[in-house]
């Protein structure tokens, strides 16, 4: 069975500490993205990675970073969380090529206090 | 205009309805495009991938048309476990990498 796993379903840290959502995937996906979810919103795009050390930003990167030091690994830095990325966040990974599945992980709901 | 715009939704429909979702993107050069859907507090899950042709999947039906650039997605003899979110994903085309969402239209489905 495929997967992708974040580290934390809740999260509650405070404003102005460093966070860290870990994600990890077991299919040797190339691509792995972290999007955000909020209401009225969807998901948007924080960054993405399509390989090992490779990142490039999504529409909303301001306020995040990431690393990717290895395939299976893909993590999300909040360097000074801030109230106002008090969110649902979700890692998705996926093989880049045509019409292959996206898989995504269950989701960390990250309050920030 | 943005890259994927979905009809908003909510839909409110009785069980046996048929439901149709539209999706419109901006990007002619995208490539892949999918429904994917999501319950309430859950990640999302594929549903169908839209080929060009259109393709069916039991009640469901996907359809492309790229001179309008739009993708639909149709319910037939809708279900009381047809309830969630639906999202339209499209493919950037050129990078074949980034996948952009839609803002999901809600569907209920009534007794």
């Amino acid at each position: 069975d495929v997967k992708v796993t974040q580290s934390s379903r809740y999260l509650v840290k405070r404003t102005g500490e460093k966070v860290f959502l870990e994600c990890v995937q077991d299919m040797d996906h190339e691509n792995m993205f972290w999007y955000r979810q909020d209401p009225g919103l969807g998901l948007r795009l924080i960054y993405f990675s399509y390989d090992v050390k490779m990142k490039e930003k999504g529409d909303i990167p301001e306020g995040y970073s990431v690393s990717r030091e290895k395939k299976e690994r893909f993590s999300l830095i909040l360097e000074s969380a801030s109230t106002n990325q008090t969110s649902m966040y979700l890692c998705a990974s996926r093989a880049p090529t045509g019409f292959t599945e996206a898989f995504f992980g269950q989701g960390t709901r990250l309050t920030v206090v | 205009r943005k890259e994927v715009e979905q009809d908003p939704g909510p839909f409110n429909v009785p069980e046996g309805a048929t439901v149709a979702f539209n999706c419109t993107y901006s990007n002619s050069a995208s490539q892949s495009f999918f429904w994917y859907r999501q319950d309430c507090r859950k990640e999302p899950k594929l549903l169908m991938s839209v080929y060009s042709s259109g393709n069916e999947d039991g009640r469901f039906t996907a359809q492309l048309n790229r001179a309008s650039q739009y993708i639909s997605l149709l319910i037939r003899d809708s279900k009381l476990s047809d309830s969630a979110t639906y999202l339209c994903v499209v493919i950037s085309g050129g990078s074949n990498y980034k996948l952009t969402f839609g803002k999901g239209t809600l569907l209920t489905v009534n007794p």
